[in-house]
């Protein structure tokens, strides 16, 4: 069956724009995390979604940095003036609702900030 | 906080077995302990995850320590496929997922 999707799996943009990362979950999957990986680097925790609940926002960053998640599926991921700190790669992950089942990942999104 | 310590690097050789540590002396209750792995350029795949006692799966098998303050994760064969980074992780009953920096496996031909 379909995996964790991501798009764009490469983004390039100059320093202040804004940018959009998108992440199609595995179907009937109501966790969807995102993370956020600097190169040689371990798994920043960033926003946690759970069904209809309010969604845990402890690792954003800054204000900078927001999420949705449409109709308890695809999510979408805002860097509002981007700064070249924020260059990593983003990685989206489902779970189903079980507190013990795994996550699955996508390959993630390369942000690059020039 | 990544709750867990993992070496930074290890080293096996082709279809020897690997034994991958993992303390987390912190654990609570109802902490599952979850085991992915990393490709380059991948995100992390899921290997195995056990709460109390021994698990196997075709990948690998997870031992954990009777005070469940220790794992190790064991590759019984390890191929060249193997070579990844390897996290350690803690879920807690919040559904959070705590990942640390992983052990760096390089698997010598």
């Amino acid at each position: 069956g379909a995996g964790v999707s991501q798009s764009p799996s490469n983004k390039v943009t100059e320093k202040g724009k804004d940018v959009e990362l998108r992440c199609d979950p595995i179907s009937g999957h109501t966790a969807l995390y995102w993370y956020r990986q600097s190169l040689g680097q371990g798994l920043e925790f960033l926003i946690y979604f759970q069904g209809n609940s309010a969604p845990d926002k402890s690792g954003l960053p800054s204000d900078r940095f927001s999420a949705e998640r449409t109709g308890g599926s695809v999510s979408t991921l805002t860097i509002q003036r981007t700064q070249q700190e924020d260059s990593a790669v983003y990685l989206c992950a489902s779970s189903a609702r079980q507190y013990n089942q795994p996550q699955h990942f996508g390959d993630g999104t390369r942000l690059s900030i020039l | 906080d990544a709750k867990t310590t993992q070496p930074n690097s290890m080293e096996s050789n082709e279809e020897e077995p690997v034994h991958l540590p993992c303390n987390h002396s912190t654990i609570s209750g109802t902490d599952y302990i979850h085991w992915y792995r990393q490709l380059p350029s991948q995100g992390p795949e899921y290997v195995i995850h056990g709460l109390t006692s021994n698990v196997n799966n075709r990948m690998a098998s997870l031992a954990i320590a009777e005070d469940r303050k220790s794992s190790t994760l064991i590759l019984h064969r390890a191929t060249l496929r193997d070579a990844a980074v390897y996290y350690c992780i803690l879920r807690d009953a919040g559904n959070q997922f705590y990942f640390g920096t992983g052990t760096s496996l390089t698997v010598i031909p």
